[in-house]
């Protein structure tokens, strides 16, 4: 059975502050993919990860794979209260299916 | 164009009773897929559609679970008889192609008292 273990489970900062999401298994994943989930909706995709050892930004957010394919983080600089959510990663195999993590749940107070 | 949809949103029933999940995925989407999320766990797959047939039901619990996705349009998931530890929240999701971008629907919350 493929595990997900995402670190850490509750974060709480200031705004400004940087913060870094890890997400590590003993499995390898063909993909890892970081979605954000805020109350009262489903998941919604940030990005998928496909090469071990690659590195993608998306505005103050930075994702990054482990060579290995078996970890990824994810850091965000400068935090600002619109970031508050609860972030989640998700490993994908040879097939469609997802394993997620529990998920970080941030807030980034003003 | 409108986003994966679930019905009802919010749901409680008494223990033995059932209830009966809606998902419509994105129009055009033939890939449908239901994830749960149960207090305290991870989102966990249930199960997978391509148009109409079930391509992998590995992650059902057990029996009491039914999907049917008649047709290929839209997805029911029922629960019969439920049990207290089916509460929880039930996730559709849909996407073009396997592999491509799966889009998440708001989700079923379901409670059983």
């Amino acid at each position: 059975t493929q595990l997900l273990e995402q670190s850490p489970q509750f974060l709480s900062i200031q705004e400004g502050e940087n913060l870094t999401v890890y997400c590590n298994s003993s499995s390898v994943f063909s993909s890892l993919q970081w979605y954000r989930q805020e109350p009262g909706e489903g998941p919604v995709l940030l990005v998928t990860v496909v090469t071990g050892g690659e590195v993608k930004k998306l505005k103050r957010l930075t994702f990054q794979f482990g060579d290995a394919r078996k970890d990824s983080s994810l850091h965000i600089t400068a935090a600002q209260p619109g970031d508050t959510g609860l972030y989640l990663c998700a490993g994908g195999g040879s097939n469609y299916k997802l394993t997620f993590g529990k998920g970080t749940l941030l807030t980034v107070n003003p | 164009e409108a986003g994966v949809t679930q019905f009802p949103s919010h749901s409680v029933i008494e223990k033995g009773q059932t209830v009966t999940l809606r998902c419509d995925p994105i129009s055009g989407h033939d890939n449908l897929y239901w994830y749960r999320r149960v207090m305290g766990k991870e989102i966990k797959f249930l199960l997978h559609f391509v148009k109409e047939s079930k391509q992998d039901e590995s992650g059902m619990p057990n029996n009491r679970f039914l999907a049917e996705r008649t047709g290929g349009t839209y997805s029911t998931l029922k629960v019969q008889p439920a049990e207290l530890e089916d509460s929880g929240v039930y996730f559709c999701a849909s996407s073009q192609v396997s592999g491509n971008t799966i889009y998440f629907g708001e989700g079923s919350w379901l409670t059983v008292v």
